[in-house]
C-alpha cells in the first residue's frame, strides 16, 4: 500500500485565487512528520513547509498552510493567493519514527499551473 | 548560506562506462540522503548517511551502484557499469539531526543520460 497518496496528478488555479492540493497519508507510527516540496520546471526541489504529528497547530509559512487533519489522515496543502511562479509539481512526503532513522517517502506528486 | 552542492549537472555517457556524481552537503548537516527521480517511480530514497555512516542503503538497485561519504563535506555516488535505465535525475540532500526535525535540503540535481 502507499504511504503517501496525492490524488491529483493535475490543478488548475486563476492567479489570485486560493487552492488545495490533497495528500493522505498510511502509518501506523505515532510518531511521524510530513513535509510538502515545490519543484518547478527547472528541477530543483524546494522545502515548503512541515507539521509534526504532534503539533496542535496547523503550519503556517507564508501563502502556505497546511491543514492537518490527523484522524483522517490529511495534511492537506493549501496556498493562498496564487502566483504564476506557483506553477511547479508538488510532492507531499513523510517521514516516520523518531531519532536518527529520518527516511522520508514521497508522493507521486500534483502539477499546479496557475493561468493568468 | 551555500546550499547542497551537486556535480555534474548533466552526464552523458554510453552505457557501460563508470558514472561518478558528487555532492557537497551543507556545512553544519550531519545527515546526506541520495535520491533517484523518473517519471515512473516518482522520488526513490537510494541510501542515506548519518554522520558519515551509511544507514539504510535499502534503495540502491543493485550492487552497480555505491556510495561513499569520506567526510562531513563530500560524498559520491556511483555506478559502474552504467545502463540506459540508470537515466534519471540524481538528488543529493542533507539535513540535521537534532531534538526538533529539521528539512532535507536538496541539491539541484544531476541529470545523467546513459546512452
Amino acid at each position: 500500500a502507499q504511504k503517501i497518496t496525492q490524488t491529483q496528478p493535475g490543478m488548475f488555479v486563476q492567479e489570485k485565487e486560493a487552492v488545495t492540493l490533497d495528500c493522505t497519508y498510511d502509518t501506523s507510527d505515532p510518531s511521524y512528520g510530513l513535509f510538502w516540496y515545490k519543484q518547478p520546471s527547472s528541477g530543483e526541489m524546494i522545502f515548503l513547509i512541515y507539521q509534526g504529528s504532534y503539533d496542535q497547530q496547523n503550519a503556517t509559512e507564508g501563502r502556505y498552510s497546511l491543514n492537518f487533519q490527523k484522524a483522517r489522515k490529511s495534511a492537506n496543502l493549501v496556498i493562498s493567493a496564487s502566483q504564476l511562479g506557483d506553477s511547479a509539481m508538488y510532492f507531499c512526503a513523510m517521514r516516520e519514527g523518531r531519532g536518527s532513522n529520518y527516511k522520508l517517502t514521497f508522493g507521486k506528486g500534483t502539477l499546479l499551473t496557475v493561468n493568468p | 548560506d551555500a546550499g547542497v552542492i551537486q556535480s555534474p549537472r548533466h552526464e552523458v555517457t554510453e552505457m557501460g562506462q563508470e558514472v561518478t556524481l558528487r555532492c557537497k552537503p551543507i556545512s553544519g548537516h550531519n545527515s546526506l540522503f541520495w535520491y533517484r527521480q523518473t517519471m515512473m517511480r516518482g522520488l526513490e530514497l537510494l541510501i542515506y548517511f548519518n554522520n558519515n555512516v551509511p544507514i539504510d542503503d535499502s534503495g540502491m538497485p543493485e550492487d552497480r551502484f555505491s556510495a561513499k561519504m569520506p567526510n562531513a563535506s563530500f560524498s559520491t555516488l556511483k555506478i559502474q557499469p552504467s545502463e540506459p535505465r540508470d537515466s534519471a535525475v540524481y538528488f543529493c540532500a542533507s539535513s540535521s539531526l537534532g531534538r526538533e526535525v529539521q528539512p532535507q535540503h536538496f541539491g539541484d540535481g544531476t541529470r545523467l543520460s546513459i546512452l
